[in-house]
């Protein structure tokens, strides 16, 4: 089946350092590939998606491109904040009709940034 | 945005009662909601899908009669925690899903961090 994996945490990195969290999937067809973000005692968020192969999405700085030759959907960041210090998940939706199109869900990454 | 709220964010309750979780969609209409539990530094197992005005699926190993889910309209679905127990302390995070837009998004609540003592 469909599956998420990436790197485990945590992360802990000075404020202004470039940020890379690995992500890589399986899945049959043509996923949508999402990453969230948790900050400390708060919901989920969507932080950005990629609805098919070679799209990037970005948002607050963050980036990921959907590669579907190496099936990966690495999140970057040239210059991490404290503020950024967070969780952050991994997730696809599979294009397939059924199963109510759920998310699968990566481990999620802890990030910690130091002034 | 859409805003998904939950109610209560947190409670403590003695171990052998109940406890119901709510999830609204604040201001757009779900047929799909989702719950899920979270562990401490583990990711997020969904425990069940919930469509409105029919019975939830729930996932393998979730039991039915000890989480019930009731969705009883498109804007409220409620998770309630039968003869709690001290292995049942977790975060329960809520989705729901646009069903007007038809993105398949999901917005998540804040989640309900839930002790039993």
């Amino acid at each position: 089946g469909d599956s998420v994996t990436q790197m485990e945490g945590p992360v802990t990195l000075s404020e202004e350092a470039f940020l890379t969290i690995n992500c890589t999937y399986t899945a049959t067809g043509y996923p949508s590939l999402f990453w969230y973000v948790q900050y400390p005692g708060e919901g989920l968020q969507l932080l950005l998606k990629a609805t098919k192969a070679d799209d990037k999405g970005s948002n607050k700085g963050f980036e990921a491109t959907y590669r579907k030759e190496t099936t990966s959907f690495h999140l970057e960041k040239g210059s991490v904040q404290v503020s950024d210090s967070a969780v952050y998940f991994c997730a696809l939706r599979g294009d397939l009709a059924g199963n109510n199109r759920k998310l699968i869900w990566g481990l999620g990454t802890s990030l910690a940034v130091n002034p | 945005g859409a805003v998904v709220s939950q109610h209560p964010s947190r409670v403590i309750c003695k171990s052998g009662t109940s406890v119901k979780i709510e999830c609204r969609s604040l201001d757009f209409q779900a047929t799909t909601m989702f719950w899920y539990r979270q562990f401490p530094k583990k990711s997020l197992m969904l425990m069940a899908t919930s469509n409105e005005g029919s019975k939830a699926t729930y996932e393998q190993g979730v039991e039915k009669d000890k989480f019930l889910i009731n969705h009883a309209s498109l804007t409220l679905s409620t998770l309630t925690v039968t003869s709690a127990h001290p292995e049942d302390s977790s975060f329960y995070i809520c989705s729901a899903r646009d069903s007007v837009q038809g993105t398949y998004e999901q917005y998540f609540g804040p989640g309900t961090r839930l002790t039993v003592t």
